[in-house]
């Protein structure tokens, strides 16, 4: 069984940092790119970034929102993924989610979400 | 960026009604197209890809059609379970986005 399970969200001030962790399991974490996708209390849903696999030497894609902020990385020997958050600001007040993603057709899709974390940021 | 808008925003039915949600994108993302479900206070699954496929174990009162900037979630009878918010997401380009979600409610 696949099971994604967040943890490292509490309260931090502005201009905090924080790291979210993911640990994976039931399934071969090296294999999939993987998601971080937030949901701000009441809003929808935005994507955070991703961490490719060691075939794209783990690279990875952040939305602008964080850019220069937040940086995601991975340890396959672990099976967890990471997500560093600096700068932090009030509008990133929101439930991280890790995400598994899945490969079709050279798109990858979001398969598995855990139930995530809550990050608030506030003084 | 690729803005995806989805209409309506919120929707009010019946056990039994035919539902359909439009995705719109601003820009041609072939079939690069997901859509969610979310349930209040719970993570969101996965319930179609590539715009039409089903995902696993989702139910075929679920469809999905559309190509380029179109695309429609339809449930053909809709059930107490399937109230609940529905986002879509391109997966044609970066940065990823998201539409707005369909808040689907008991009439």
């Amino acid at each position: 069984e696949v099971q994604l399970v967040e943890s490292g969200g509490d309260l931090v001030q502005p201009g905090g940092s924080l790291r979210l962790s993911c640990a994976a399991s039931g399934f071969r974490f090296s294999d999939h790119y993987m998601d971080w996708v937030r949901q701000a209390p009441g809003k929808g849903l935005e994507w955070v970034g991703r961490a490719r696999d060691r075939a794209y030497s783990y690279s990875t894609e952040l939305a602008a929102s964080v850019r220069g902020r937040f940086t995601i990385s991975r340890d396959d020997s672990k099976n967890s993924l990471s997500l560093q958050m600096n700068s932090l600001k009030t509008e990133d007040t929101a439930v991280y989610y890790c995400v598994r993603t899945w490969t079709i057709g050279g798109i990858s899709y979001a398969d598995y979400w855990g139930q995530g974390t809550l990050v608030t940021v506030a003084s | 960026d690729i803005q995806l808008t989805q209409s309506p925003s919120f929707l009010s039915a019946s056990v039994g009604d035919r539902v359909t949600i439009t995705c719109r994108a601003s820009q041609g993302i072939s079939s690069y197209l997901a859509w969610y479900q979310q349930e209040p206070g719970k993570a969101p699954k996965l319930l179609l890809y590539s715009a039409s496929t089903l995902q696993s174990g989702v139910p075929s009162r679920f469809s999905g059609s559309g190509s380029g900037t179109e695309f429609t979630l339809t449930i053909s009878s809709l059930q107490p379970e399937d109230f609940a918010t529905y986002y879509c997401q391109q997966l044609n380009s970066y940065p990823l986005t998201f539409g707005q979600g369909t808040k689907v409610e008991i009439k």
